[in-house]
């Protein structure tokens, strides 16, 4: 069964950095590609970042490019999602979601969560 | 970047009736790369619909995707208590993936 846990999230002030977790099981993590999709509180989903399973290609939305990088833990089977310089426009629920194998398929497991709060 | 846009943005009806939710692109897509997720409240979102039209694993079957190019549509053929929720298109066919803003389903 394919199981997808986020941690990592919490409270921190406008230009701090976090660092996410997403550690995967129930699946061959090196094949399948993987993103995090974010929701901010009382709002809709907003994609975040995608990566490929062979590390080759990372993809990011404008709102993140260039404070945010998504990696992979092969020896952990951990997605991780490293967030600097962040805003208050930042804060909501940050969801890891497993993808198919290629780039153009869907998210088909979905972690629960884990809460980023950007606030002084 | 290609914008979804859905309709109506809240659809109020009563258990037995039918559901169609409407998710229009601003750019033509490829069918492969269209999805539709549902939300319950506290939960996470859940794959309903991929490649426009194949349910994912474990879905009923009152639930159909249709459509093509940048016209797609979710229907729930009749409603259960536990359909009422909130549903999200999705296209990832080429970066930035993008979402609709959603369609809540509510009891009327």
């Amino acid at each position: 069964e394919v199981h997808l846990v986020e941690s990592g999230g919490g409270l921190v002030q406008p230009g701090g950095s976090l660092r996410l977790s997403c550690a995967a099981s129930g699946f061959s993590f090196n094949t399948y590609v993987m993103s995090w999709v974010r929701q901010p509180p009382g709002q809709g989903l907003e994609w975040v970042s995608t990566i490929s399973s062979t590390d080759a290609s990372a993809f990011y939305a404008d709102s993140v490019k260039g404070r945010f990088v998504i990696l992979r833990d092969y020896s952990k089977n951990t997605l991780i999602l490293q967030m600097n310089s962040l805003r208050v426009e930042d804060t909501a629920l940050y969801y890891c979601a497993k993808g198919g194998r290629q780039m153009d398929e869907e998210l088909d497991y979905w972690g629960q969560g884990t809460l980023v709060t950007v606030s002084s | 970047e290609s914008v979804l846009t859905q309709s109506p943005g809240t659809l109020s009806l009563s258990p037995g009736e039918r559901a169609t939710l409407s998710c229009r692109a601003s750019q033509s897509l490829n069918s492969r790369a269209l999805a539709w997720y549902q939300q319950k409240p506290g939960q996470a979102p859940r794959l309903l619909i991929y490649g426009a039209s194949s349910r994912a694993t474990g879905i009923p079957d009152r639930f159909s995707g249709s459509g093509s190019g940048t016209e797609f549509t979710l229907t729930i053929s009749r409603l259960e208590p536990e359909d009422f929720a909130v549903y999200y298109c999705q296209q990832n066919g080429r970066p930035p993936w993008t979402f609709g803003q959603g369609t809540k389903v509510e009891i009327k």
